[in-house]
């Protein structure tokens, strides 16, 4: 069955960077894009971008770039996210989510990591 | 940009009511449109997709129409699993602005 695990909560400080890990099995990895997806405490979801791990390619959302970067590792199915120059508006749960294909509807979620940027 | 509208933000409904959740996008998205239900503590789950397809496992009393920019999520008659927050989703264009801001439907 198709799994997203995604690594454990953080705290970071003001201007600090954090980096997300997203470990998928149950699939082939390199067939379907991958998105990240926010949602701040009591908020809706926001969307951050996608990437193609077959490629690598990216598409970010205007809102985070120059400042997200999302990357993958094929050799161990897993992607990454890493937010940059934090601030304490970016406290959020973050989640990795799977496209159906290429870029279409998500199918599966990650678990969510909640990252609280305070000073 | 396309701007996913919901209404009502909150919805409450008695057990065994029947809940009609809107949404609107300010231009055509064809029927590149889903919907998530989303619990306390939980990540989002896929309910629908193009508009009226049920996904995987999502029970019948959930319906889906609507397309161009106008929207429509039924469910027939709410249990008590149904109460959460529901999301409508446009992937006509990720890069446009993709979620509406989300229907709470809560026990009257």
């Amino acid at each position: 069955q198709v799994q997203l695990v995604q690594s454990g909560a953080e705290v970071k400080k003001p201007g600090a960077s954090v980096k997300v890990s997203c470990k998928a099995s149950g699939y082939t990895f390199i067939g379907y894009y991958m998105h990240w997806v926010r949602q701040a405490p009591g908020q809706g979801l926001e969307w951050m971008g996608w990437i193609n791990p077959n490629s690598g390619g990216t598409n970010y959302a205007q809102k985070f770039q120059g400042r997200v970067t999302m990357t993958r590792d094929t050799s161990i199915s897993t992607a990454y996210m890493e937010l940059s120059r934090l601030a304490s508006d970016d406290t959020a749960v973050y989640y990795c989510a799977r496209d159906h294909g290429a870029v279409a509807y998500v199918d599966y979620w990650g678990q969510g990591t909640l990252v609280t940027v305070s000073s | 940009e396309i701007v996913m509208t919901q209404s009502p933000a909150t919805l409450s409904v008695s057990p065994g009511e029947r809940a009609t959740l809107s949404c609107r996008a300010s231009q055509s998205i064809s029927s590149n449109l889903a919907w998530y239900q989303q619990k306390p503590g939980q990540a989002p789950r896929l309910l629908m997709y193009g508009a009226n397809i049920r996904a995987t496992g999502i029970p019948a009393r959930f319906s889906g129409s609507g397309s161009g920019t106008e929207f429509t999520l039924t469910i027939s008659s709410l249990q008590s699993e149904d109460f959460a927050v529901y999301y409508c989703q446009q992937y006509n264009n990720w890069l446009s602005g993709t979620f509406g801001q989300g229907t709470k439907v809560e026990i009257k």
